[in-house]
């Protein structure tokens, strides 16, 4: 079977920045993905790690160690509207997408 | 980029009839999407995997006469929600791979619809 584990919730200050842990377990394993999730809105992807280290896009960034079945979303100089829920995902080679339970992050002024 | 399309966004329908759930990809064939389901403050579950020209595979949990689904071109997918019952309002979300002329070692790995709000009353 696919599981996969993250906090259920978070919560930072306005200009910090947060880390959200993932781990999984998975047969096939081809990628790990970061969605964010606003209220009433669709899943947008963020990130994807395919291969070990660090992808960096703008003030999100997305570490994944395949060895560990490990990895993170660090969202950096926090801002209001990023409160919202985040959800690591896994991608098997058969195309499927397996998303975690998500984590609610709290942004406080 | 590779787009797909959901609709309609949001319906309401009355306790026993059914609705219909279209997903297009617009700029690309896509010979399997997905078909998710998500229930308030939970998360994206897999019903099913739906496959052009052949029968869709459910995941288990998931009955296959009650969501009925259709993968008739490479461009368009249905999902439709038989006899429908307050319980099955939900948060309906489809997604496609992209082609291999729009995969990219940064991602994404799917392209998803835009989503359906269903409300059963």
């Amino acid at each position: 079977g696919q599981s996969l584990e993250q906090p259920s919730e978070v919560t930072a200050v306005e200009g910090a920045i947060v880390q959200i842990n993932c781990t999984y377990q998975t047969s096939g394993f081809y990628g790990l993905s970061w969605y964010q999730q606003h209220d009433g809105g669709a899943p947008t992807f963020l990130s994807y790690n395919a291969l070990d280290g660090l992808e960096e896009t703008g003030r999100f960034s997305s570490f994944l160690s395949r060895s560990d079945s490990y990895g993170y979303l660090l969202l950096q100089e926090l801002q209001m509207k990023d409160s919202a829920s985040y959800f690591c995902a896994v991608s098997n080679r058969d195309d499927k997408i397996i998303f975690g339970k998500g984590t609610r992050l709290h942004i406080l002024p | 980029g590779a787009v797909v399309s959901q609709h309609p966004s949001r319906v309401i329908c009355k306790s026993g009839t059914s609705v219909k759930i279209e997903c297009r990809s617009l700029d690309f064939q896509a010979t399997t999407m997905f078909w998710y389901r998500q229930f308030p403050k939970q998360s994206l579950m897999l019903m099913a995997t739906s496959n052009e020209g052949s029968k869709a595979t459910y995941e288990q949990g998931v009955e296959k006469d009650k969501f009925l689904i259709n993968h008739a071109s490479l461009t368009l997918s249905t999902l439709t929600v038989t006899s429908a019952h307050p319980e099955d309002s939900s948060f309906y979300i489809c997604s496609a791979p992209p082609p291999p002329s729009h995969r990219r070692r940064e991602g994404p790995e799917a392209f998803f619809g835009q989503g359906t709000r269903l409300t059963v009353v």
